[in-house]
């Protein structure tokens, strides 16, 4: 079963907007890592953060993690047709070092 | 940056053949991870090894098999291929005791006729 569900499936911007994707998740983490895959391609790290962090930026990537809530959310901010990917989230859990990929979110980035 | 690499990168068999995906981590990772991804699915871990021994296991069919020699690169079998394993299968590694980000390779496109 997944332990990630990651909303919304496919979301569709224009250029210079800002994407938003959540991510949620079951059990207890370790780390939450965000990925993003071109179509057919291998993952690219983008971000990880710690269970004891709530926010984290890398350039135009923000992230932010509630463990309350056990949801994290990704925002690219003046989003760019480069950005068009598919992006998941990824989790590991205590006891278990392999991570777990939530569903992804299908980006379309419109020029 | 020396990367993640896989080989084959595209792989063609026919069902009930078998197949030998290929991975070589980035070099002084101790760990590997294999990821079999369906079209249109997220990425199912399959196993993973930690310094040559396994040490997780996920959804890896009794079919196939896989192991992590002495230079730690590490080889999944797949035996008995059915038209259902089609599907691209990726390979990460990284370092326990650092930030345990998984690093992928480009994968290997399996495709069963």
């Amino acid at each position: 079963s997944q332990q990630g569900e990651e909303d919304p499936q496919a979301l569709s911007i224009q250029e210079g907007e800002n994407a938003t994707m959540n991510c949620s998740y079951k059990t207890s983490i370790n780390n939450l890592q965000w990925y993003r895959q071109n179509s057919g391609r291998g993952l690219v790290h983008l971000i990880l953060i710690r269970s004891n962090e709530r926010e984290k930026h890398s350039g135009r990537l923000r992230v932010t993690l509630d463990t309350s809530k056990k949801s994290s959310s990704l925002l690219i901010t003046a989003s760019r047709a480069a950005d068009t990917a598919s992006y998941f989230c990824a989790t590991d859990g205590t006891g278990r070092r392999a991570l777990t990929f939530g569903s992804g979110t299908r980006l379309q980035v419109q020029p | 940056a020396a990367g993640v690499i896989q080989s084959p990168r595209h792989l063609i068999k026919e069902k009930r053949e078998t197949a030998t995906l290929k991975c070589y981590p980035i070099p002084r990772h101790d760990t590997v991870y294999w990821y079999q991804q369906g079209p249109g699915q997220d990425p199912q871990f399959l196993i993973s090894f930690y310094e040559k021994m396994q040490s997780d296991k996920g959804s890896i069919p009794d079919r196939f098999s896989a192991q992590q020699f002495s230079d730690y690169h590490s080889e999944l079998n797949m035996s008995s291929l059915e038209l259902g394993d089609s599907a691209l299968y990726f390979c990460a590694s990284s370092l326990v005791g650092g930030n345990t980000e998984a690093f992928f390779g480009q994968g290997t496109r399996l495709t069963v006729v």
